[in-house]
């Protein structure tokens, strides 16, 4: 079983629909959970951290269950540009060397 | 803002030829990284460096070496490429209440 894992997807949703991804992680100890965005052939970039309480940052919300170790993100009112693959990271301590990479689910929004 | 600058996008070597990936971040983090990024394997780190002159092993160090004789900069060293390390290269640094942050990456094509 991997350590942290995401439907790969491709999600195929139109303008303006809610989308939800989930991702669950093997590790109980883990401490730290991000989401980044990676487009096609560039680099990952940090979208948000999740926070225990849960945390929201315009359209995109964060949730953590670590009784049931999964990490989601909800993004509402999706558009074109937000098309892109979406990697949830688990951090075992706050060491960047601990991180897991999940491997991504990817979006695809309509116009 | 965090910089991270790899010194290659696009890289083509031949096998047993010796490669070597830079990486340079700006803002004199301790902690940097490099790592692959292969279709439905993920991000996989190879080694990582808490400081000047240390490196610590990945997950998937075999093949590879690194170097940091300044602060500023890791290299990530092939010693005799192979076709199976044709992959993406992602550096990466973080450092104390800052998140991951990634070069836009090297994609090395090995013949």
């Amino acid at each position: 079983r991997k350590e942290v894992e995401q439907d790969p997807g491709p999600f195929n949703v139109p303008e303006g629909a809610t989308v939800a991804f989930n991702c669950t992680y093997s590790n109980s100890a883990s401490q730290s959970f991000f989401w980044y965005r990676q487009d096609c052939r560039k680099e990952p970039k940090l979208l948000m951290s999740v926070y225990s309480s849960g945390n929201e940052d315009g359209r995109f919300t964060a949730q953590l269950n670590k009784a049931s170790q999964y990490v989601s993100l909800l993004i509402r009112d999706s558009q074109p540009s937000d098309s892109a693959t979406y990697l949830c990271v688990v951090n075992i301590n706050n060491a960047g060397n601990m991180l897991t990479f999940g491997g991504g689910t990817r979006l695809m929004v309509k116009p | 803002d965090v910089k991270v600058t790899q010194s290659s996008r696009y890289l083509v070597k031949r096998t047993g030829e010796k490669v070597f990936l830079e990486c340079v971040q700006d803002m004199d983090h301790e902690n940097m990284f490099w790592y692959r990024q292969d279709p439905g394997l993920g991000l996989r780190l190879i080694y990582f460096s808490y400081d000047v002159k240390m490196k610590e092993k990945g997950d998937i160090p075999e093949g590879y070496s690194v170097s940091r004789e300044k602060k500023e900069r890791f290299s990530l060293i092939l010693e005799s490429a192979s076709t199976n390390q044709t992959s993406m290269y992602l550096c990466a640094t973080d450092g104390q209440n800052s998140p991951l942050h990634f070069g836009n990456g090297t994609r090395l094509t090995v013949t």
